[in-house]
């Protein structure tokens, strides 16, 4: 149980153009779902912490017109990186926590590999 | 203010080997949890174990045990007897109450990058 998958795990894309990132909690809802950035040899960098139906909330520094993220449903969350840059490629990572309960564990997903030329 | 040390950056070690990796974290807060995260190569993170700051008997699952002292802020991880799938880099996560209505957030330790050499 618990498995969370991302689509793509890899996408190479031009300067200027938006990228499309999905987080699916394929067995259990989502009611939270979180977004980090990580950079190589780096820890997680949390980006924005999304609930099901409302507003995500982002980090200082994580420009919200940049990274448009959406969750729509209780298993599906969406990051857009708007007009890539090459500065914005990165390894982004999603999580999900279920349930009620807010000391529920993270489940991350596998990641999405992301090169901006 | 919440934080989690992971001293050890790099471990290297020879399979079979025992090694240990240290967590210590910081937090004023008397209910809290931690975790212990892996990444393999691969990226994807996989979930090791939760604590709870109420529990501090130490677990064991199969070659992996955990460590959880209060009195040092520590909640160490052991595996034994290592093995070469078992490079990685171990994440240790402290999860405290929220606050000014955010979520519950994890706060991560640097990773320590583990290699197990045949």
């Amino acid at each position: 149980g618990a498995v969370v998958s991302q689509h793509p795990s890899r996408v190479i894309c031009k300067s200027g153009t938006s990228v499309k990132i999905e987080c699916r909690s394929l067995d259990f809802q989502a009611t939270t779902m979180f977004w980090y950035r990580q950079f190589p040899k780096k820890s997680l960098m949390l980006m924005a912490t999304s609930n099901e139906g409302s507003k995500a909330t982002y980090e200082q520094g994580v420009e919200k017109d940049k990274f448009l993220i959406n969750h729509a449903s209780l298993t599906l969350s969406t990051l857009t990186v708007t007009s890539a840059h090459p500065e914005d490629s990165s390894f982004y990572i999603c999580s999900a926590r279920g349930g009620l309960g807010v000391w529920d564990t993270q489940y991350f997903g596998p990641g999405t590999r992301l090169t901006v030329l | 203010a919440q934080k989690v040390t992971q001293a050890q950056t790099e471990i290297s070690v020879v399979e079979k080997e025992d090694v240990t990796l240290d967590c210590v974290y910081e937090t004023r807060d008397t209910t809290y949890y931690l975790f212990w995260y892996k990444q393999p190569p691969s990226g994807e993170l996989v979930f090791l174990i939760r604590r709870n700051s109420f529990d501090e008997q130490n677990e064991i699952s199969g070659r992996y045990s955990w460590n959880f002292q209060k009195s040092t802020s520590s909640f160490n991880f052991t595996i034994t007897a290592s093995q070469v799938v078992d490079s990685a880099v171990y994440f240790c996560a402290l999860s405290v109450p929220p606050n000014a209505g955010n979520n519950r957030k994890l706060i991560w330790g640097l990773g320590t990058s583990l290699a197990v050499n045949p």
